[in-house]
């Protein structure tokens, strides 16, 4: 079973609708992040977690919204679609105590292809 | 603050010769820097890491890096391309902190395409 799921894996809905990306982990990692990918840009930071009660604006961060519902779920909101919001969308996490140095790798989803007609 | 530039957005080689993607980065802190891969419809997988340990870092599918901190750079190599190689590369950095915001920092991808 992957450690990282994302729901659903394709989405095309209309502008101005209201939309959730869900995100789940069974690698019991406290920190969790939500990128963005477009073509030629290669992934942009939206959010991110370093634990349950912390929420943190990343650098594309308008248009959206998360909830950190559990240490395992994290979920991507657009309150009311756009065009410019079709993309595909990417949940990771990480865990700062991995040894080695290591706490900085991410473990990534297999990713949300969201269209916005 | 954190930057990563890769040099070339799309790089064409014949199968069997070498493979060069080139990334040079900027950081203020001791640097992780990472390459991970894309495969066309597919999540990203870490391809290798460098965190400050031996500076030729060995990865899957053959590949390497060398992080040289003079030239700022981390290129990813290997001796002979193969058709299953063809996909999107990113180098990525993070530094002593994570990154300013505890993320990872990424390049906008090479384009990796094998010709027979």
């Amino acid at each position: 079973d992957a450690d990282v799921t994302q729901t659903p894996r394709n989405r095309i809905t209309k502008t101005g609708k209201r939309i959730m990306l869900e995100c789940s982990q069974t690698k019991g990692h406290d920190r969790m992040y939500w990128y963005r990918q477009d073509p030629g840009l290669g992934l942009r930071l939206i959010y991110y977690s370093f634990d349950v009660k912390d929420i943190n604006k990343g650098e594309i961060s308008d248009g959206y919204s998360v909830s950190r519902q559990a240490q395992a779920k994290f979920s991507l909101s657009l309150e009311s679609a756009i065009p410019n919001q079709t993309a595909l969308y990417f949940c990771a996490t990480s865990d700062p105590g991995l040894a080695g140095g290591l706490g900085n790798e991410q473990f990534f989803g297999p990713g949300t292809r969201l269209t916005v007609l | 603050a954190q930057s990563v530039t890769q040099l070339d957005s799309h790089v064409s080689v014949s199968e069997g010769t070498p493979v060069l993607l080139r990334c040079n980065y900027s950081s203020s802190y001791s640097p992780s820097l990472f390459w991970y891969v894309q495969h066309p419809n597919k999540g990203l997988q870490l391809l290798l890491k460098y965190t400050s340990a031996a500076t030729l870092v060995k990865g899957i599918n053959g590949f390497e890096a060398e992080f040289k901190k003079s030239e700022t750079s981390f290129h990813l190599t290997k001796p002979s391309a193969h058709m299953s190689d063809a996909a999107e590369y990113f180098c990525v950095v993070s530094g002593e902190h994570g990154g300013s915001q505890g993320n990872l920092i990424f390049g906008k991808g090479t384009k990796l395409s094998v010709k027979p």
